[in-house]
């Protein structure tokens, strides 16, 4: 099974700052990673597809990049809607997907 | 515009049964994988189970295989979640989540979720 590890857990910012979360594949999912953005008590809304697509109506600073087993989502200057906890997905293998734990991004 | 709604939550013993429906709408729903996708409280996301757009491929996670069955009624656009056996550690709410293409892709629309808790 593919695992996914997302660092930090937990990233305080301000408004303004320019923010960076790595999501890691325990083995190569090309370019088959999605991240998605989760607020309290709301479904999950996807933000980047395809490692570095962004989603339609998603603001435009949001950006991803990466192949391979290593993967960022960054956010170039935080506005107070995006904090929230983000998760990354691969979507490798049509049998199994995989989330990562997690990051909060929190108010600093 | 895309819409699914969960339906048949609620509080259940260790054991027993209980199926989980979602209605969707806003799109070619006979078209496209779907998914269900759980949380638990306080928890992270984890992928549950798929469904191919034809319902010939279903995949299950570990946890769940062989106690819940995913199906769908292409005709009436819903997709369901028969989950038998339940245990406390099955305590969660229910995400159905569309599937971007027939399957094995992101998902790019989730319903608000369905509070399942499993509970003597």
């Amino acid at each position: 099974d593919i695992q996914m590890t997302q660092s930090p857990s937990t990233l305080s910012a301000s408004v303004g700052d320019r923010v960076t979360i790595t999501c890691r594949a325990s083995q190569t999912i090309t370019n088959w990673l999605a991240w998605y953005q989760q607020k309290p008590g709301k479904a999950p809304k996807l933000v980047i597809f395809d490692a570095s697509s962004l989603e339609s109506g998603v603001p435009s600073r949001f950006s991803g990049s990466g192949s391979g087993t290593e993967f960022t989502l960054t956010i170039s200057s935080l506005q107070p809607d995006d904090f929230a906890t983000y998760y990354c997905q691969q979507y490798h293998s049509d049998s199994m997907y995989t989330f990562g734990q997690g990051t909060k991004l929190e108010i600093k | 515009q895309v819409q699914l709604a969960e339906s048949g939550g609620g509080v259940v013993q260790p054991g027993r049964s209980l199926r989980l429906s979602c209605a969707a709408s806003g799109f070619t729903f006979s078209s496209y994988g779907m998914h269900w996708v759980r949380q638990a409280p306080g928890k992270g996301l984890e992928w549950v189970a798929v469904i191919s757009f034809d319902r010939n491929r279903k995949y299950y996670a570990d946890s769940v295989k062989g106690r819940f069955t995913i199906s769908r009624d292409n005709s009436k656009n819903t997709l369901f979640l028969q989950m038998n056996s339940l245990r406390a550690e099955d305590t969660a709410v229910y995400f159905c989540a569309k599937d971007a293409a027939e399957m094995a892709t992101y998902f790019d629309y989730w319903g608000q979720g369905t509070l399942v808790t499993v509970s003597s």
